[in-house]
């Protein structure tokens, strides 16, 4: 079965300062998919990042960055530079390779709080 | 472009209440659908998913059910609810073949009182 790990509960920072949040997973199959979610008060899921599991270049965006390491079943985030307006409970997700495609929905860590102080 | 409809935004049911949640997506045909509940502590939780019409799969044996009566509808119900089916309820899609992702709804919140 997959899972997703999440450790932080709670992560508060000042502004400016870098951030990292954690993600572990576990799946057992050969291809699957990674995400990064963001939810902010409002409680929308706003889409960041989709990595499949053959590629594992890290990705930034802006002051995002994402280093995906398949050795240790990791898939960190890092914001560079930290904004209020980062401020959001962030969410880590897995969805493995079914036929037809994505039939069995995402498994979502528990979320990470992310508090930016002004 | 596709869009993905969920509502209505909020919701105050009293117990024993039956329960009605939209979504419909456009700009799509025979896309997946999901429905979510995200409970108080955050973790968002699949309780359907469905292929194509009349095609159900439920992750969690509970008081909801869930109904895809056309290709871009999908309706999560209940005959009678209970304190705890409050929560966030998000409606998504995905896409099918390899290259797909997943859309989130706006999200519908229902308190149980």
């Amino acid at each position: 079965a997959q899972k997703v790990t999440q450790a932080q509960t709670e992560i508060s920072v000042v502004e400016k300062e870098d951030v990292t949040l954690d993600c572990v997973y576990e799946t057992r199959d050969t291809t699957y998919y990674l995400f990064w979610y963001k939810q902010p008060p409002s409680g929308e899921l706003v889409f960041l990042i989709r990595r499949n599991s053959f590629d594992e270049q890290n990705e930034i965006s802006g002051r995002y960055s994402w280093n995906f390491q398949k050795s240790t079943s990791s898939f960190n985030f890092t914001i560079t530079a930290s904004q209020v307006v980062d401020s959001a409970v962030y969410f880590c997700a897995l969805s493995e390779e079914k036929s037809g495609g994505g039939a069995d929905g995402l498994t979502f860590g528990k979320g990470t709080h992310l508090i930016i102080q002004p | 472009s596709q869009t993905i409809h969920q509502w209505p935004a909020t919701l105050v049911q009293p117990v024993g209440s039956p329960l009605s949640l939209e979504c419909t997506v456009e700009g799509t045909s025979n896309p997946n659908l999901y429905w979510y509940r995200q409970a108080a502590g955050r973790g968002l939780q699949l309780l359907f998913y469905s292929v194509g019409i009349g095609q159900i799969s439920s992750e969690v044996p509970q008081n909801l059910s869930a109904s895809r009566p056309q290709d871009r509808q999908f309706i999560l119900s209940s005959k009678k609810l209970l304190l705890s089916d409050s929560g966030f309820y998000l409606c998504a899609w995905s896409g099918r073949g390899t290259n797909y992702g997943y859309t989130f709804g706006s999200g519908t919140r229902l308190t149980v009182v």
